[in-house]
């Protein structure tokens, strides 16, 4: 596509339900990020796909939190057991050489809110 | 680690008016400077950015200069319209290249005609 979609755009679930958040990259990117922002806070990393290498999980706050990504192509991000503390704006970025390449295309984001 | 402070928003400014949002950094060794801009129902984007210090980065009528010695990043442009209104995040890439953008808060303007 013409650039970085993201679905759902809003998305309101109870506390502990799971949800599932999705990212449809520029197509030819092979590096996908997703970051969050939390009211208030700045862009929080979560994690990092380049490629078929082995994904940088290391911003991502808890085993709840796990996401996926086949080839270049569509990344989905799930939160199990969603809680309160988990509602922000969840932001997907893609580029077209990863770390070193600056210039991010960033997707709509996904506002999530747990009630 | 690497961070990236930001002054705090919301920034309401007329039309015309000059603005000059404020970032400092902290890092080690020497990174790449960036600033993006969010507009309403849009993802960020890249405004401009700076790879060395003195080097002053533009675009849009916006210019952020690169100052080692104070570890700053500052935002400005001369004259604002209502269409500067968005969000601004200044962000940094370490020397090394292999770890992700770092982020401020980001900062709100909002311009009144």
């Amino acid at each position: 596509g013409a650039g970085v979609s993201q679905s759902p755009s809003n998305k309101v679930t109870e506390k502990g339900k799971d949800v599932e958040l999705r990212c449809d990259p520029i197509s030819g990117h092979t590096a996908l990020y997703w970051y969050r922002q939390r009211l208030g806070q700045g862009l929080e990393f979560l994690i990092y796909f380049q490629g078929n290498s082995a994904p940088d999980k290391s911003g991502l706050p808890s085993d709840r939190f796990s996401a996926e990504r086949t080839g270049e192509s569509v990344s989905t991000l799930t939160i199990q057991r969603t809680q309160q503390e988990d509602s922000a704006v969840y932001l997907c970025a893609s580029t077209a050489r990863g770390h070193g390449n600056e210039k991010l295309f960033f997707g709509s984001g996904t506002q999530l809110s747990v009630l | 680690g690497d961070s990236v402070t930001q002054m705090e928003g919301p920034v309401t400014l007329s039309e015309e008016a000059f603005l000059t949002i404020n970032c400092t950094y902290t890092a080690t060794g020497y990174p790449s400077l960036f600033w993006y801009v969010q507009y309403p129902g849009e993802g960020l984007q890249l405004l401009l950015k700076a790879t060395k210090a003195d080097d002053k980065g533009s675009n849009k009528g916006f210019e952020a200069t690169y100052r080692k010695e104070t570890t700053s990043f500052h935002l400005e442009k001369g004259s604002v319209q209502v269409s500067d209104s968005a969000v601004y995040f200044c962000a940094l890439a370490a020397y090394s290249g292999n770890t992700p953008l770092v982020f401020g808060k980001g900062t709100r303007l909002s311009v009144i005609a």
